[in-house]
């Protein structure tokens, strides 16, 4: 069966860096993304990795390992209102999204 | 960016009726939409893919005669609850794509459905 795998919290102080792990088992592989989801509002897109390696935007970046099935999203600076959900979804060989469970990210001052 | 609209964003019925959301690309066209549930404190369930001009394709186990999804033109994609019962209450959220996967899949702010 197809499997993503993401921890279901994490805790981090403002200011600080975290890392939000995903793992994936899936049929065929077209990419990853990952989204940020507030309560109550629908997902907005965060990255997109195809590719190996880490891809940065500002305050995030994403970092991908098709080999090991593995990617991790890092923010750094967190803010207060990087408080949120972060999904990961892969994209199989039928080019349907596949989301994992979702990572509850909790930021204390 | 690209921009998906969604409406009504929260609507409260009564068990037996239906419900229609919409859900329009506003600024390009989207021969797929996707139309997805969520749960509370869940992940994203797709329920069924909107494609223009065909008959959606669902997910195992939706109703299709319950959910109709109906894709009038490549910027409206719409989602009727019919029958609606108290269990049909969640958040439902429409997506589609712009160009290449690099884009991501744009969603629409969701639409918060309770059935009393």
């Amino acid at each position: 069966g197809q499997n993503i795998d993401q921890p279901t919290e994490m805790t981090a102080t403002e200011g600080a860096i975290v890392q939000i792990n995903c793992t994936y088992q899936t049929s065929g592989f077209n990419g990853l993304f990952w989204y940020q989801q507030h309560a109550g509002e629908a997902p907005t897109f965060l990255s997109y990795n195809v590719l190996d390696g880490l891809e940065e935007k500002g305050r995030f970046s994403s970092f991908l390992s098709r080999s090991k099935g593995y990617s991790y999203l890092l923010l750094k600076e967190l803010q207060m209102k990087d408080s949120a959900s972060y999904l990961c979804a892969v994209m199989d060989s039928n080019y349907q999204l596949i989301w994992g469970a979702g990572t509850k990210l909790i930021i204390k001052p | 960016g690209a921009v998906v609209s969604q409406h009504p964003s929260r609507v409260i019925c009564k068990s037996g009726t239906s419900v229609k959301i919409e859900c329009r690309s506003l600024d390009f066209q989207a021969t797929t939409m996707f139309w997805y549930r969520q749960f509370p404190k869940k992940s994203l369930m797709l329920m069924a893919t909107s494609n223009e001009g065909s008959k959606a394709t669902y997910e195992q186990g939706v109703e299709k005669d319950k959910f109709l999804i109906n894709h009038a033109s490549l910027t409206l994609s719409t989602l009727t609850v019919t029958s609606a019962h108290p269990e049909d209450s969640s958040f439902y959220i429409c997506s589609a794509r712009e160009g290449q996967a690099d884009y991501g899949y744009t969603f629409g702010s969701g639409t918060r459905l309770t059935v009393v």
